[in-house]
């Protein structure tokens, strides 16, 4: 069974500075996506990034890139510029390639960005 | 704006109550979820829908089960509430197509039970 393990609990930030919160994951398979979603509070769970498995060139969504790094099963977020909407929970997810699309995720890493 | 409804946002229920929480999707999404969200747990899958009237077992489905009657509808119930089950349960739904682009989540449904 695939694992995602995510060993920062709680991180803070100040505003304007950049963060990486960091994921591993165990898996046997080759093909697969990789996600960080970010849930703030009291709020709806939302896409931050998307990786593809098979692409070597890392994803990147505005502020917000990821270190993809397959040979060691890992997978950080860095957020720049780091903004006060930043304040989150971030959960790092992992799915296999087809099948019924069951999503892994990690244990979730709360962000805290301090004006 | 595409949405997924959680029909309560918090529930408090008393223990041996069948409860229900039900789901709704406007996106003719083939594949529905139902996870649990706990500290330190993260998210754990409960059941989950790929077609109508069709359901299989998540991670930790012991004391649940769950109705999906309409394609845009997936209920999750609880036979009789425990205070074990006190927890945010997310829905969320996604698209059955070869690459896959994440779930879309509802806002949640956070459940006491006392």
């Amino acid at each position: 069974a695939q694992t995602v393990t995510q060993s920062q609990p709680e991180m803070s930030v100040q505003e304007a500075e950049t963060v990486t919160l960091s994921c591993t994951y165990d898996t046997s398979e080759n093909n697969y996506y990789l996600f960080w979603y970010k849930q703030p509070p009291s709020r709806q769970m939302i896409l931050v990034i998307r990786q593809e498995a098979y692409k070597q060139q890392n994803a990147t969504e505005n502020r917000f890139s990821v270190n993809f790094q397959k040979a060691a099963k890992s997978f950080s977020l860095k957020i720049s510029d780091s903004q006060l909407g930043d304040t989150a929970m971030y959960f790092c997810a992992f799915i296999e390639s087809g099948g019924y699309q069951k999503v892994t995720f990690g244990t979730g890493t709360k962000l805290q960005v301090i004006p | 704006d595409v949405k997924v409804t959680q029909s309560s946002r918090y529930l408090v229920k008393r223990t041996g109550e069948k409860v229900f929480l039900e789901c709704v999707q406007d996106m003719d999404h083939e594949n529905m979820f139902w996870y649990r969200q706990d500290p330190g747990l993260g998210l754990r899958l409960i059941y989950f829908s790929y077609d109508v009237k069709m359901k299989e077992k998540g991670d930790i489905p012991e004391g649940y089960s769950v109705s999906r009657e309409k394609k845009e509808r997936f209920s999750l119930i609880l036979e009789s509430a425990s205070t074990n089950q006190t927890s945010m349960y997310l829905c969320a739904s996604s698209l059955q197509v070869l690459q896959f682009y994440g779930y879309t989540f509802g806002s949640g449904t956070r459940l006491t039970v006392v």
